[in-house]
């Protein structure tokens, strides 16, 4: 399945601290996708990594990918309570985006 | 631009009632999709359309059936609702003609409960 898993399931957190999330998957990718959404919308891309990079970088977020591990991670610098979401990764392959159940993050003033 | 606009928000059904969710997009996108998301869940696929014309099943298309109208617009019909069919549906779209490398955009969602 090219289904991505986050880990971990939940997560709470101070403003101004640093919140990082964890996605597995299991087949071969061409890139990997980080959606955020908030409480009752629909999804927002945030990012996209692709196979051949390692880490990228878009204003307070950090993705890393590693595809021997197939794994990436996703870094929320100096978080704000806005920050408060669920956040989805989808691998990105030759089928279609599978998401996992989301890491919802709690970010309290 | 709208982007992706969703009909209606909300909707209650009786068990066995029919009704058609609407879904447009703004963006000239190729790739169409309906997806449900149950509480605490991540989002399932019911039925995507790589380009006018076309339709596939997704991971969960039992129940239901789509049109792609045109290249702005995808319905998604229950022909008869059941209980188990209570979510939240999320259409979205991509430039291109699917697959799994694309940015997808989404919709607000329409809230539907089958009683």
């Amino acid at each position: 399945s090219q289904q991505g898993e986050e880990d971990p399931q939940a997560l709470s957190i101070q403003e101004g601290e640093n919140a990082t999330m964890n996605c597995s998957y299991k087949t071969s990718i061409n890139n990997l996708q980080w959606y955020r959404q908030n409480s009752g919308r629909g999804l927002v891309h945030l990012i996209l990594i692709r196979s051949n990079e390692r880490e990228k970088h878009s204003g307070r977020l950090r993705v890393t990918l590693d595809t021997s591990k197939k794994s990436s991670s996703l870094l929320i610098t100096a978080s704000r309570a806005a920050d408060t979401a669920s956040y989805f990764c989808a691998p990105g392959g030759y089928n279609k985006l599978i998401f996992g159940a989301g890491t919802r993050l709690a970010v309290h003033p | 631009n709208a982007g992706v606009t969703q009909t209606p928000k909300f909707q209650v059904l009786k068990t066995g009632q029919s009704m058609t969710l609407q879904c447009a997009q703004d963006m000239n996108h190729n790739s169409m999709y309906w997806y449900r998301q149950d509480p605490g869940m991540g989002l399932r696929l019911i039925y995507y359309s790589a380009s006018e014309g076309t339709t596939d099943k997704g991971e969960v298309p039992n129940g239901y059936n789509v049109s792609r109208l045109n290249k702005r617009e995808f319905s998604l019909r229950l022909e008869s609702a059941a209980p188990s069919q209570t979510s939240v549906y999320f259409c979205a779209s991509s430039e291109g003609s699917g697959g799994g490398t694309d940015t997808q955009y989404f919709g607000p969602g329409t809230r539907l409960t089958v009683l």
